[in-house]
């Protein structure tokens, strides 16, 4: 009956240095999503990925980041060559039906990163 | 076309008072419209949510009330209590399946005792 989960919960890193964030979406959810949310603005999309459908990568700021899914589970989102821009809170999402009106996005705690 | 402007950026209200929280968005093919809770160091909660098909909704002391013409959206809190003080931020999607959020900037709610 667990939520979603992220690790590490904050990550202090240099510029220039690569850095993975992890993912533990709820059981069966068969949806997973990534938002950024920068000090004091709101959240902004970067990747999803459904099923085994290609990712919708849409929102992803640069080629620095990338995202995978393995086994339709856990998800990784990896910064290579940090910047100090890429300092927010990274929050991961996972997505079951809510009858009647549509699919809720259950929220993880989010990664909080700062890049020096 | 994929924005959503949210208002006010933060918000006191006194105990027992109505928090009104206004969104507006672009896209007319939005088709979900939830909004969200987020405490500090917490995720986002989904709080209340609502389709275009229907002007009002209402859940306990939360109340979404929707106005597809003008293409606005907002929250009203009755009886604000001081656990209620949270960020609260709009959303929408293109339809109420799995599909991205597009959120609005937030609204820092204040309650005071």
């Amino acid at each position: 009956g667990a939520g979603v989960s992220q690790s590490p919960s904050n990550k202090v890193t240099e510029k220039g240095k690569d850095v993975e964030l992890r993912c533990d979406p709820i059981s069966g959810h068969t949806a997973l999503y990534w938002y950024r949310q920068s000090l004091g603005q709101g959240l902004e999309f970067l990747i999803y990925f459904q099923g085994n459908s290609a990712p919708d990568k849409s929102g992803l700021p640069s080629d620095r980041f990338s995202a995978e899914r393995t086994g339709g589970s856990v998800s990784t989102l990896t910064i290579q060559r940090t910047q100090q821009e890429d300092s927010a809170v990274y929050l991961c999402a996972s997505s079951g039906q809510l009858a009647g009106v549509g699919y809720e996005q259950f929220f993880g705690p989010g990664t909080r990163l700062t890049v020096l | 076309q994929q924005q959503v402007k949210q208002s006010p950026q933060s918000l006191i209200v006194q105990k027992g008072g109505i928090s009104i929280i206004n969104c507006a968005y672009e896209n007319t093919a939005f088709d979900y419209f939830p909004w969200y809770q987020q405490f500090p160091g917490k995720g986002p909660a989904l709080l209340i949510a609502i389709r275009p098909d229907v002007s009002e909704k209402k859940e306990g002391r939360f109340t979404i009330s929707f106005n597809k013409s003008a293409k606005q959206f907002s929250l009203h809190i009755m009886d604000s209590q001081p656990g209620d003080s949270a960020t609260y931020f709009c959303a929408a999607s293109l339809h109420p399946g799995a599909q991205k959020l597009v959120f609005g900037q937030g609204t820092r709610l204040t309650i005071n005792p």
